[in-house]
């Protein structure tokens, strides 16, 4: 049964990169059912979708924070990963990992969440 | 590119049915059938509850249904039990050329 965790520095400065990587388990990351990605929550509120990644190296972002992240994948080892630029508290959130079936848009397969803390 | 609307809360007592409402533009929820719905408890991931606005994943109880009409996407709780309360959220795709994910702000669904 595939699952997913994130791992990562749990704070990060203010103007810094905040790098998060999910390791996907129990399955292939390169399988060409899916898509991998990242969705953010900030404590207390709602939910927003920031990227997602097909194994060969297409990506998709969120057009409010593209300018700042960059969605990657190794094969080799599993995994994909998530920075984002010059963070503020704004960023300040749990970001999960997520699985996505093919061109469906769905999120199926979530890892537990990392919580992220921007300050100095 | 807003969120798509949802209500804050709703409640409902046990055994009752609740329907929560997820409005979009015809741009994203009245473009495609792509609207799912997920279910988060305190402290825990959101899970799938309902993807391609109607569809059950294997393991979710057919209590739980999804319909569609024009922009707005509907998540209704048949038969309410208390382990249904949580916040509830939409999802829908919303184009190629635009914000591709939108979620709903949530809705808290109280059992009363």
């Amino acid at each position: 049964q595939m699952q997913l965790q994130e791992s990562g520095p749990g704070l990060v400065k203010p103007s810094e990169t905040l790098s998060l990587t999910c390791t996907v388990s129990g399955g292939s990351i390169s399988s060409s059912s899916y898509y991998w990605g990242w969705i953010r929550q900030p404590p207390g509120k709602g939910l927003e979708w920031i990227g997602s990644i097909y194994y060969s190296g297409i990506t998709y972002y969120n057009p409010s924070l593209k300018s700042r992240v960059t969605i990657s994948v190794d094969t080799s080892k599993n995994q994909f990963s998530l920075k984002l630029s010059s963070v503020t508290a704004a960023d300040t959130a749990i970001y999960y990992c997520a699985r996505r079936f093919g061109d469906y848009w769905y999120f199926d397969l979530w890892g537990r969440g990392t919580l992220v803390t921007v300050s100095s | 590119q807003s969120a798509l609307t949802q209500p804050a809360s709703v409640s409902g007592s046990p055994g009752q049915s609740i329907t929560i409402s997820c409005t979009g533009t015809s741009s994203d929820v009245g473009s495609y059938d792509l609207v799912s719905w997920y279910q988060q408890h305190p402290g825990k991931a959101p899970k799938l509850m309902i993807y391609e606005d109607n569809k059950r994943p294997s393991g979710v109880s057919n209590r739980f249904s999804g319909s569609k009409s024009g922009n707005t996407a509907s998540l209704t709780i048949s038969g309410l039990q208390a382990e249904d309360e949580a916040d509830y959220y939409c999802c829908s795709y919303a184009g190629s050329g635009s914000f591709r994910v939108l979620f709903g702000g949530g809705t808290k669904l109280t059992v009363l």
